[in-house]
């Protein structure tokens, strides 16, 4: 299986809404990532998981919670977020040796 | 600050012409090197990975890398119109960082 899969594909919420974004992969990749991504904009690394422990957070407000339950799972939970977050959020993943990283189809979010 | 510049276009190139996309890189410790292609609302897809200096060739797709120049490229050789779309050139030391992104435009 070369995939990455996300749900929801598209998220409407409220600015007090609590949401989660859901990511599987089960490539045998130890390395996950979120990134945001906003339109004619590159992907912005969000979070970064290896060996299901977080490595790498790139000063995320904490409105935005990741959580990686198992070796197969990523979860960003969304909680008080702003209009200004709607975006494309993006999951990835790789081996932890390089960074080769496939990526799922994205989560269209958008915040009113 | 590790940066990775791409001319952010759009190319425009005829069909069955070859599209020569350019990417350079700050980071001398860079050791990966990516390309993504990526539809209009769409995720970005791998379609080339390169790690080591010269090319790499994949169907109609070659990486070139020129690790003394800082340099990496992507021809795509007779274009057709399915390839019109972003392409992001990707950098990676300890993380990865995406440049800008080309938009490319194949003329039918």
């Amino acid at each position: 299986d070369t995939e990455v899969t996300q749900t929801p594909k598209h998220l409407v919420m409220g600015m007090t809404n609590k949401k989660s974004l859901k990511c599987e992969q089960h490539m045998g990749h130890r390395a996950m990532y979120w990134y945001k991504q906003k339109a004619k904009k590159p992907p912005e690394l969000m979070f970064v998981y290896s060996y299901e422990k977080l490595s790498i957070n790139e000063s995320v407000p904490s409105r935005f919670s990741p959580e990686c339950p198992n070796s197969s799972l990523l979860n960003l939970h969304l909680h008080a977020l702003q209009p200004e977050d709607s975006a494309l959020y993006l999951c990835a993943s790789s081996q932890v040796a390089n960074n080769e990283q496939f990526f799922g189809p994205g989560t269209r979010l958008t915040v009113l | 600050q590790k940066e990775v510049e791409q001319n952010s276009g759009p190319l425009s190139v005829p069909e069955g012409a070859i599209a020569s996309l350019n990417c350079t890189y700050s980071d001398r410790g860079s050791q990966s090197f990516f390309w993504y292609r990526q539809y209009s609302g769409k995720s970005p897809e791998l379609i080339m990975s390169i790690y080591s200096n010269g090319d790499k060739e994949d169907g109609r797709f070659t990486a070139q890398l020129n690790k003394a120049s800082q340099y990496v490229s992507l021809l795509i050789r007779d274009s057709q119109p399915s390839d019109s779309a972003t392409y992001l050139c990707a950098v990676s030391h300890d993380k990865i960082i995406f440049g800008k992104g080309t938009r490319l435009h194949i003329l039918p």
